[in-house]
């Protein structure tokens, strides 16, 4: 079984400093990762995506993430926050089964 | 890359009546879709995975009944919520595995009033 745990509910940065989403996972498999972004009332979409290329994957808008299989993490980073990446990301493995999600972090950039 | 598309994006229907929500795969064959439905403030959570030419596998808890689903083609895969109920608005959302991963149909937000 795959289990995908984001340790924080909400994460408040101001504008212009950097954003740090954290995301843990277990997996009896090497997994395919992937962070999400939904903005209010629109669908999903792919910021970036793990599949064991390469351990630091750089996604849209800035974003990147690094695979860090000794401490069963894909920690989500960007280094300046715009008021523009306020949204609810997830983080999301990928399995034969289909797919696990986090229970999603609120991320609030303030002024 | 693999794109689904996914309509309607939002619809309002009248408790009682039946939703049908489709999925397309639109340059590749999506032999398996997955969907998740999303309640507010919660991750989307899976309903059922459909395979082409197969009956669906519901997820545990998932009235099978209420929520048809049909996936008679390589391209399309089909979810009717039937006899809708207000408990049942919500965000519904399709993916399908692709050979590079998965790739998400857009949403349809439901609204039943």
């Amino acid at each position: 079984a795959q289990s995908v745990t984001q340790l924080d509910s909400h994460v408040s940065v101001s504008e212009g400093t950097p954003v740090l989403l954290r995301c843990n996972y277990s997996s009896s498999y090497s997994p395919s990762l992937f962070w999400y972004v939904q903005h209010p009332n629109k669908g999903l979409q792919l910021l970036l995506k793990y599949t064991s290329a390469a351990t630091l994957v750089k996604g849209i808008n800035g974003f990147e993430a690094e695979f860090k299989k000794s401490e069963t993490s894909f920690h989500l980073t960007k280094p300046s926050a715009h008021m523009s990446d306020a949204a609810e990301y997830f983080c999301v493995g990928g399995g034969a089964d289909g797919l696990t999600f986090g229970k999603g972090t609120h991320l609030i950039i303030q002024p | 890359g693999a794109v689904v598309s996914q309509h309607p994006s939002r619809v309002i229907c009248k408790s009682g009546t039946s939703v049908k929500i489709e999925c397309r795969s639109l340059d590749f064959q999506a032999t398996t879709m997955f969907w998740y439905r999303q309640f507010p403030k919660q991750s989307l959570m899976l309903m059922a995975t459909s395979n082409e030419g197969s009956k669906a596998t519901y997820e545990q808890g998932v009235e099978k009944d209420k929520f048809l689903i049909n996936h008679a083609s390589l391209t399309l895969s089909t979810l009717t919520v039937t006899s809708a109920h207000p408990e049942d608005s919500s965000f519904y959302i399709c993916s399908a595995r692709t050979p590079n991963g998965y790739t998400f149909g857009s949403g349809t937000r439901l609204t039943v009033v």
